[in-house]
């Protein structure tokens, strides 16, 4: 089992839908979280962090649930430019630092 | 600023040569981290540094591959000798001392012929 696993979709949604992302993590003691998109030719950028209380920006709603090891990725009213690869990315400092980025999840959004 | 600085953004090499990458993270930042990216594998952490210091090359696939950091501004990853199956987009990444945010550099693409 991957520590850090995300289903790959694709996703196909219509502009305006709701559409959501789990990420599930092995490591109990993991300490953040973060998304991260990810277009296609291009690097990786902070989409937002995932706090304990959940956070929210904009059309995005981040989640985290510790008891069943998942964070959730919730985009509101889809853009097309919301068309895009999402990495879910899980940090733990048990015995060091250690970063997981997971295999991504794609959104196609169409008009 | 300028962001994280790779280059060249394009590598093709023929088998068996050595390829250098090189990477300037943002100014201030002290962790370094070498990713290496392909469809079948993702993301895959190959080395990160703190302070210039190698903490974990625990990815990095085999001898093939050497990463340095000699100074705060500046990290290379060498492959040598260069094989087909190390044919990847490379991304450098740098963080602030929290470890924490990662800021990504556009990555090199390699083709090894």
């Amino acid at each position: 089992r991957k520590e850090v696993e995300q289903d790959p979709g694709p996703f196909n949604v219509p502009e305006g839908a709701t559409v959501a992302f789990n990420c599930t993590y092995s490591n109990s003691a993991s300490q953040s979280f973060f998304w991260y998109r990810q277009d296609c030719r291009k690097e990786p950028k902070l989409l937002m962090s995932v706090y304990s209380s959940g956070n929210e920006d904009g059309r995005f709603t981040a989640q985290l649930n510790r008891a069943s090891q998942y964070i959730s990725l919730l985009i509101r009213d889809s853009k097309l430019s919301d068309s895009a690869t999402y990495l879910c990315v899980v940090n733990s400092y048990t015995g060091g630092f250690k970063t997981i980025f997971g295999a991504g999840t794609r959104l196609f959004v169409k008009a | 600023d300028a962001g994280v600085i790779q280059s060249p953004r394009h590598e093709v090499t023929e088998m068996g040569q050595e390829v250098t990458l090189r990477c300037k993270p943002i100014s201030g930042h002290d962790y370094l981290f070498w990713y290496r990216q392909t469809m079948m594998r993702g993301l895959e952490l190959l080395i990160y540094f703190n302070n210039n210091v190698p903490i974990d090359d625990s990815g990095m696939p085999e001898d093939r591959f050497s990463a340095k950091m000699p100074n705060a501004s500046f990290s290379t990853l060498k492959i040598q000798p260069s094989e087909p199956r190390d044919s990847a987009v490379y991304f450098c990444a740098s963080s602030l001392p929290s470890g924490e945010t990662q800021y990504f550099g556009p990555g090199t693409r390699l083709l090894v012929l």
